[in-house]
């Protein structure tokens, strides 16, 4: 089955504590991203890849971090997480929007929440 | 840059009518794509429909259609014979087809069901 698989779904940790979110595509898509929702603010992109070893920073990508060192793979890191941090997560990937139909397939959400 | 406004936070319809959900966007770019996406309680983002911006028929899939208007910057998406399980928050969303491909998306309106 074809699918953007993120890991944890659900994650409280406290201020200062390094974690990573781990995001999987099995489509051989190019070009993969980090979103994160807030209420009242729709979704805004943090980082995203257009290829292996290709990442640029999105709208919001202050104290966040990425690596794209395998295709299928971008995790997201957060290296000091702050409760401004508290949100939700897509991992989404795709065809580079010339190639394919523009879709942008989504990961189910990671709620992560910073004490 | 490119931006995406949803006028409207909240909408509700009955059950089995018709609702109309406003999109527009401000762009100087002239081939991109549109995109509603449905998010249920359950957290997915799900597509609903596309545009290429270069097309001047509307979309259409199933009860779910849009009024593309590119000289006005308009994508609304009309939903008939409405159902409970559309019930959910429905995003408009832009992408360029070439340069920065990331999906810009608006703030949201939230849809509610009537029976």
């Amino acid at each position: 089955e074809a699918q953007v698989t993120q890991n944890p779904r659900y994650l409280i940790t406290v201020t200062g504590k390094k974690l990573t979110v781990t995001c999987s595509q099995n489509m051989n898509h190019e070009y993969m991203s980090w979103y994160r929702q807030d209420p009242g603010l729709g979704l805004r992109q943090i980082y995203y890849s257009m290829n292996v070893e290709v990442t640029d920073k999105g709208d919001v990508p202050e104290g966040y971090k990425v690596s794209r060192k395998e295709k299928r793979n971008f995790p997201l890191i957060l290296e000091s997480p702050s409760p401004n941090q508290t949100s939700l997560y897509f991992c989404a990937s795709s065809l580079t929007a010339s190639r394919g139909t523009g879709e942008l397939f989504f990961g189910e959400g990671s709620r992560l929440t910073v004490l | 840059a490119q931006t995406v406004t949803q006028s409207q936070p909240e909408m509700s319809v009955q059950e089995a009518e018709t609702v109309t959900l406003s999109c527009t966007y401000d762009t100087s770019e002239s081939d991109y794509y549109l995109f509603w996406y449905k998010q249920p309680p359950s957290r997915q983002m799900i597509l609903v429909i596309r545009q290429e911006a270069y097309k001047q028929q509307n979309a259409t899939e199933n009860r779910f259609s849009v009024n593309f208007q590119k000289a006005a910057k308009s994508f609304s998406l009309k939903i008939s014979d409405s159902q409970l399980g559309d019930a959910a928050m429905y995003f408009c969303a832009y992408r360029l087809v070439f340069g920065n491909e990331k999906l810009t998306f608006g703030t949201g309106t939230r849809l509610t069901i009537i029976p």
